[in-house]
């Protein structure tokens, strides 16, 4: 059981360029998030998705798309890469609407240039 | 909206000295309270939670009791290692839109040196 797993673990791009940060999680979880973390900001929630096939916005959901094609997996893209979108990007999720425990994975350190 | 205030530090203690990260919340319902902890490298893991006004959640010797009078959560431990360096966010659950999604302070950063 491997819990929430985040690939890749490191990344950078330049300015413009695209890429997906994909999600898994192998507890059979309804619920799963994306968050990003900067300095002295905490977590802000971009994108949610409350089962296989939905998505929704969050706080921060500009610059980024998701999709939930399959239960286990959440992907997060950019489509246009920003330097205002270097960040720490976190996935989480949650067995579901019954419980309210958020498991989170290691995390994607993002640089844009 | 609901939101979180806590101490955001960096916090440096001796080990063995007493804790305190204050934590209050601001909400329109009954939200579930929860202490985040993250080492360093690693993503959050949940430390303790309380669901409900004068629970006390408690976990690897921390403690944090739900005031709703004083609408906080603060986080204490007795004495403290250095094991416990980390950062420790505060956190809400709220409602919008028909889903419970979380809302968390800015984190506080505790280092604790032998």
């Amino acid at each position: 059981n491997a819990g929430v797993t985040q690939t890749p673990k490191f990344r950078v791009l330049k300015t413009g360029q695209s890429m997906t940060l994909l999600c898994a999680q192998d507890m059979n979880h309804e619920y799963m998030y994306w968050y990003r973390q900067d300095p002295g900001m905490g977590l802000r929630l971009i994108h949610y998705s409350v089962g296989e096939g939905t998505t929704a916005k969050g706080e921060v959901p500009d610059g980024y798309n998701v999709s939930r094609l399959k239960k286990q997996n959440f992907l997060l893209g950019l489509e246009s890469a920003a330097p205002s979108q270097t960040s720490v990007y976190f996935c989480a999720s949650r067995l579901g609407r019954d419980t309210d425990t958020q498991y989170f994975g290691p995390g994607t350190r993002l640089t844009v240039l | 909206g609901d939101s979180v205030t806590q101490m955001e530090g960096p916090v440096t203690l001796s080990e063995e000295a007493f804790l305190t990260i204050n934590c209050t919340y601001t909400a329109t319902g009954y939200p579930s309270l929860f202490w985040y902890v993250q080492y360093p490298g690693e993503g959050l893991q949940l430390l303790l939670k309380a669901t409900k006004a004068d629970d006390k959640g408690s976990n690897k010797g921390f403690e944090a009791t739900y005031r709703k009078e004083t609408t906080s959560f603060h986080l204490e431990k007795g004495s403290v290692q250095v094991s416990d360096s980390a950062v420790y966010f505060c956190a809400l659950s709220f409602t919008q839109g028909g889903s419970e999604k979380l809302v968390f302070g800015k984190g506080m950063k505790l280092t604790v040196n032998p």
